[in-house]
């Protein structure tokens, strides 16, 4: 996988917009940016994914940037059961590789009332 | 709609059984993945399916594991003999592949081995 690169922990006040960072710097032009998040104890819940443009869904937002090496993660309005790790993760496209999603250490999210 | 569904959702066994997990994929998904979670290691992938024929099985421990898709609808992960060090959650995922379309997980099992 394309190393993706978060920060360890951030904190987010109840209401407000969370942005989540993601560097992807090695980051091939097929391959897709895919954002999970696993509450404890919980499997791992998809959120969105993007390849060149900006995505929305009913979660949240996802903005690319236009060199494609970083992106973040746009929680709108955080509720406390959006506490949760946040992984970012860049599956190599080839086929030999195809559909191995690495996790690494992900962003531990807690939104604080 | 019915999401990935996964069988036990607790196992706790002693040393030396064998241990057989459970996953039904969402229906018309033609990919599955076993993942293994552990404190120590974090998720990591097991072993994949893509048309019920296992693709890449890299992942797997050792020996002791293995892992069957006889039809679309069901797969195994087995572990004979168990030992302590196996407990971990086990997740299992599917998709349609293509398209960059994402994999959806089960819930998982819990096992524990003592």
């Amino acid at each position: 996988d394309a190393k993706t690169t978060q920060p360890p922990s951030m904190d987010c006040a109840e209401g407000r917009a969370a942005n989540l960072p993601c560097n992807h710097s090695t980051i091939s032009g097929n391959e897709y940016v895919y954002w999970y998040r696993q509450i404890h104890s919980q499997g791992p819940q998809y959120i969105i994914h993007g390849l060149k443009n900006n995505e929305t869904n009913e979660m949240a937002s996802l903005i690319i940037t236009e060199d494609r090496k970083s992106s973040t993660l746009i929680l709108p309005h955080a509720t406390l059961r959006d506490t949760a790790v946040y992984y970012c993760i860049v599956p190599e496209a080839d086929s030999d590789s195809w559909g191995k999603l690495q996790f690494g250490a992900g962003t531990q999210v807690v939104v604080t009332p | 709609d019915a999401g990935v569904i996964q069988s036990p959702r607790h196992e706790v066994t002693e040393m030396g059984q064998e241990v057989t997990l459970r996953c039904k994929p969402i229906s018309g998904h033609n990919s599955l993945f076993w993942y293994r979670q552990t404190m120590m290691r974090g998720l990591e992938l097991l072993i994949y399916f893509n048309n019920n024929v296992p693709i890449d099985d890299s992942g797997m421990p050792e020996d002791r594991f293995s892992a069957k898709m006889p039809n679309a609808s069901f797969s195994t992960l087995k572990i004979q003999p168990s030992e302590p060090r196996d407990s971990a959650v086990y997740f299992c995922a599917s998709n349609h592949r293509g398209g960059g379309q994402p994999q959806h997980f089960g819930d998982g099992t819990r096992l524990s081995i003592l």
